[in-house]
Formats: C-alpha cells, sequence, structure tokens
C-alpha cells in the first residue's frame, strides 16, 4: 500500500527567504505525485505534479519539485516567498498502472510566512 | 462551468441525528471521493466510486454511506452522528485515476454535539 510523510507539520519563516516543504512516500510500483495547496477556508487545489519525464516540476507561482526516487522524496521548494503563500500544503501519491489509482494525502505542512 | 460544490457549508447536528451531505460536479469526471479534515490529521479517504453505480470503501468508512445512481452526484449519508464525526468534509472529482487531478469543493464543516 501505498503512504506518504510529511515530516514538518509547520514551517515557520520570514518573508522572501527560502523554504523546503519535504516529503516521502512509499509504493511498492511506479508512481505519479502531487502538491497541493489549501487557502483558509477553501479547498484543496493542484500546485503541481510529478507524471514522468523530467524530474523537476515547477508551478506558475515559483515553487518547484524534485522527484527524487532514490530517496523516494518529492520535496517542495521555493527560493524567496511572499506573505499571500501563508497556506495548508499537502502532499500526495497515487500509483501508476498496476496500483489502487486513488490518491493518498499526508497530513500536511502549514506553511507560515511572516513579515 | 461550478466545478465541484458541497451543501450545507456549515451544519450543527446532535448525537444520534442524521444527514446527507450534498456534492455534485458538472465536469463529467468518473471518479468521486469524499475525505475528511482532521487538524495534523491531513485527508482521510472515506468512500469513492469510480463510475455511477460503483463505490468503494476507503480508509475510514465505518459510520458513513454512499451512492452513486449518476455521473454527477455523490451524496454522503450519515445516520447515527457521533462527536467522532465532528470534521470538515471534502467532495472531490477526478476524469480518471492515477495522473490525473483532482479538483475538491469549498467543504462541508460539521458539528456533532
Amino acid at each position: 500500500a501505498q503512504s506518504v510523510t510529511q515530516l514538518d507539520s509547520q514551517v515557520p519563516v520570514f518573508e522572501e527567504a527560502p523554504v523546503e516543504l519535504r516529503c516521502n512516500y512509499s509504493s511498492s510500483v511506479s508512481v505519479y505525485l502531487f502538491w497541493y495547496v489549501q487557502y483558509p477556508n477553501q479547498g484543496l487545489q493542484l500546485l503541481l505534479k510529478y507524471l514522468s519525464g523530467s524530474t523537476l516540476v515547477e508551478s506558475i507561482n515559483g515553487f518547484e519539485a524534485e522527484f527524487n526516487k532514490s530517496q523516494t522524496s518529492f520535496h517542495l521548494r521555493k527560493p524567496s516567498v511572499h506573505i499571500s503563500d501563508t497556506a495548508e500544503y499537502f502532499c500526495a501519491v497515487s500509483d501508476s498502472p498496476g496500483g489502487s489509482y486513488i490518491p493518498t494525502f499526508g497530513r500536511g505542512t502549514s506553511l507560515i510566512v511572516h513579515p | 462551468n461550478a466545478g465541484v460544490t458541497q451543501t450545507p457549508k456549515f451544519r450543527i447536528l446532535k448525537i444520534g441525528q442524521s444527514m446527507t451531505l450534498q456534492c455534485t460536479q458538472d465536469m463529467n469526471h468518473n471518479y468521486m471521493y469524499w475525505y475528511r479534515q482532521d487538524p495534523g490529521m491531513g485527508l482521510k479517504l472515506i468512500y469513492y466510486s469510480v463510475g455511477a453505480g460503483i463505490t468503494d470503501k476507503g480508509e475510514v468508512p465505518n459510520g458513513y454511506n454512499v451512492s452513486r445512481s449518476t455521473t454527477e452526484d455523490f451524496p454522503l449519508r450519515l445516520e447515527l452522528a457521533a462527536p467522532s464525526q465532528t470534521s470538515v468534509y471534502f467532495c472531490a472529482s477526478s476524469l480518471s485515476g492515477g495522473s490525473e487531478k483532482l479538483f475538491f469543493g469549498s467543504g462541508t464543516q460539521l458539528s456533532v454535539l
């Protein structure tokens, strides 16, 4: 069965500083990986995803994540955060063909950006 | 497109009462899901459906029931509400499983007192 571990429940950071949100997964088959963001009082929305090909994927608002198969990780990074990035971030994994196809979510990491 | 619509947004139930959380999507998605979100626990899958007439249990199905009579609708039923069901409930849909992203509703905040 697949599982996702987000090691940090909360990450405080100052505005314009870099940030990394960690995500590790386990699965017995090849996987698809996702990062979702949840702003206060809203549902989740997709930030970026890795399906295949280049291991580095980017979002339109400056976030990037790198798939590392040997370390089974998919950490999310941003070189310079903004106050508006304050939100809950969820890593998710879904098995590729041969697996369950149903996504499993991590516990979430609360990113708090201070001025 | 409205996307995924959930009703109600808020509800307070007494222990033992029953209710149905409504979820509808207008994207002709095959897959639909119900998750509950508890603080610090992330999202836990309650039930999911891969198409009309097909449903299956997720990680935490006890105390809940679902049906999927149409592609658009996927209601979640709580028969005998318990305080442990106090949570925020999210409905989501996707075109298929695996590589497809999920579209989420705005959530239902449920309190059982």
